[in-house]
């Protein structure tokens, strides 16, 4: 079965900075997509970005970029230059034939 | 708007009542997917549709609960003799299907289901 783990509960970061959240998972597909998805409070789930796991160059959505480790089964999300507006949960999700199996969560805190 | 919706957006309910609530994905998408969100947790995956046909079921989805998506386009999801412990966020999303491995999912706001 698979499994992603998100071992930060919570994270605070200082506007205009740097932070990163992380996800391992753990699959026995040898091609799969990795997400991250952000849930601000009371909204819907809004798609961050995504990475193919047969790539090797990390993607990269403007502030957002991701450090995948394929063989660690690590998928970190940076967030740089913090904005007010990223303050939400992060869920770290892999594919798997078809449906998504979501980690627990990041509540992330942005500070003026 | 061509976002994924879903309605009712809040629902409470007593014990023992039934439920049924909609989801209207975008329009060109084939995959249609329901999920289960209870506080302070990921998302957990019920069931999806590829066009009309439901291609799995989860073992979350007990036999009080059934989802239909009879014209391949709108769905629901009918809970019967509701119990507290269905009291969760029900979440919708849908996918374009050229490849369902590596699909990307996009999710309507929910179904806050609150049972009394």
């Amino acid at each position: 079965a698979q499994t992603v783990t998100q071992s930060q509960p919570e994270m605070s970061v200082q506007e205009a900075e740097t932070v990163t959240l992380s996800c391992t998972y753990d699959t026995s597909e040898s091609d799969y997509y990795l997400f991250w998805y952000k849930q601000p409070p009371s909204r819907q789930m809004i798609l961050v970005i995504r990475q193919e796991a047969y790539k090797q160059q990390n993607a990269t959505e403007n502030r957002f970029s991701v450090n995948f480790q394929k063989a660690a089964k690590s998928f970190s999300l940076k967030i740089s230059d913090s904005q007010l507006g990223d303050a939400a949960m992060y869920f770290c999700a892999v594919n798997q034939g078809g449906k998504l199996i979501f980690g627990q969560g990041t509540e992330l805190s942005v500070k003026p | 708007d061509t976002g994924v919706s879903q309605n009712p957006r809040h629902k409470i309910t007593k014990r023992g009542q039934n439920v049924t609530f909609r989801c209207d994905p975008i329009s060109e998408h084939n995959r249609l997917y329901w999920y289960r969100q209870t506080l302070g947790q990921g998302p957990e995956f019920l069931t999806y549709f590829q066009n009309e046909a439901q291609l799995e079921k989860s073992r979350l989805l007990s036999d009080r609960f059934s989802a239909e998506r009879p014209k391949g386009s709108f769905s629901t999801l009918e809970i019967q003799r509701t119990e507290q412990g269905d009291s969760a966020m029900y979440l919708c999303a849908s996918s374009l299907d050229y490849r369902a491995e590596t699909d990307t999912q996009y999710f309507g706001p929910g179904t806050r289901l609150t049972v009394l």
